[in-house]
C-alpha cells in the first residue's frame, strides 16, 4: 500500500529555520516526481516545490524561491524541504505528494508548520 | 503566480448535477490538457478525483467528470450524493514542471 508520512513540523519564530520530512513506501520512489503543498489556516492549496525522481530538476513556487530547499535520499526513501527564514505567511499544513500524470497522485497527512513569536 | 478562479460554492439537492467552474490563463489551463481536481472533506487532506482534464483515477466514481474549453476547464458531479459534499480544488500545470491551485469551490448538498 503506497504510504507517505510527514514529519517535523512544529512552532519556529520569525526568521527560523525548519526541516520537513516526508517517509515514503509502497511504490518505487527514485522514479518518481514528488511534490510539496501547503494550506494555510482556512485557507486554499498552494504548490510549494517539486522534485524530480534522480534530483536533476527542482522547482519552487516564487515566494519560497532562494527560502526553500527541497531534496530527496532515495536510499531512504525520504523527501524533505528545508525552510529557512520562515515569515508569518509561511504558516500552513504542509502535505507531500507522489506526482502522477501532471498531477498530486497520492498525499500524506501532512504536518503543521507555525511561524509565530 | 496567481491562482486559477473559482466559484467560492455551489449546491445542489441530492440527485441533481452541479459544475464547478476554473478559469485560469492562456499560460496554464488555456495551453494544457494538464488539469487535475482534489476533493478535500474538512480536516482531510486532498484526494485526485480527476487528472488531464478527463480522466479518473481507480475507485473515483463516473458520476465525477472533467472538461475544458479555452481557459476555462470544469468540473461535474452528477447524481449529487451527501458524501460529495466537500472543497473541491482545481489544478493546472504551468509550464517548467510548476503547478498552480484553484481558489476552491464548497460543494452544499442540500
Amino acid at each position: 500500500e503506497l504510504q507517505l508520512v510527514e514529519s517535523g513540523g512544529g512552532l519556529v519564530q520569525p526568521g527560523g529555520s525548519l526541516r520537513l520530512s516526508c517517509a515514503a513506501s509502497g511504490f518505487t520512489f527514485s522514479t518518481s516526481w514528488m511534490t510539496w503543498v501547503r494550506q494555510a489556516p482556512g485557507k486554499g492549496l498552494e504548490w510549494v516545490a517539486n522534485i524530480k525522481g534522480d534530483g536533476s530538476e527542482k522547482n519552487y513556487l516564487d515566494s519560497v524561491e532562494g527560502r526553500f530547499t527541497i531534496s530527496r535520499d532515495n536510499a531512504e526513501n525520504s523527501l524533505y524541504l528545508q525552510m529557512n527564514s520562515l515569515r508569518a505567511d509561511d504558516t500552513a499544513v504542509y502535505y507531500c505528494a507522489k506526482e502522477g500524470p501532471y498531477s498530486a497522485a497520492h498525499w500524506g497527512q501532512g504536518t503543521l508548520v507555525t511561524v509565530s513569536s | 503566480q496567481s491562482a486559477l478562479t473559482q466559484p467560492p460554492s455551489v449546491s445542489g439537492s441530492p440527485g441533481q448535477s452541479v459544475t464547478i467552474s476554473c478559469t485560469g490563463t492562456s499560460s496554464d489551463v488555456g495551453s494544457y490538457n494538464r488539469v487535475s481536481w482534489y476533493q478535500q472533506p474538512p480536516g482531510t487532506a486532498p484526494k485526485l478525483m480527476i487528472y488531464e482534464v478527463t480522466n479518473r483515477p481507480s475507485g473515483v466514481p463516473d458520476r465525477f467528470s472533467g472538461s475544458k474549453s479555452g481557459n476555462t476547464a470544469s468540473l461535474t458531479i452528477s447524481g449529487l450524493q451527501a458524501e460529495d459534499e466537500a472543497v473541491y480544488y482545481c489544478s493546472s500545470y504551468r509550464s517548467r514542471s510548476t503547478y498552480v491551485f484553484g481558489t476552491g469551490t464548497m460543494v452544499t448538498v442540500l
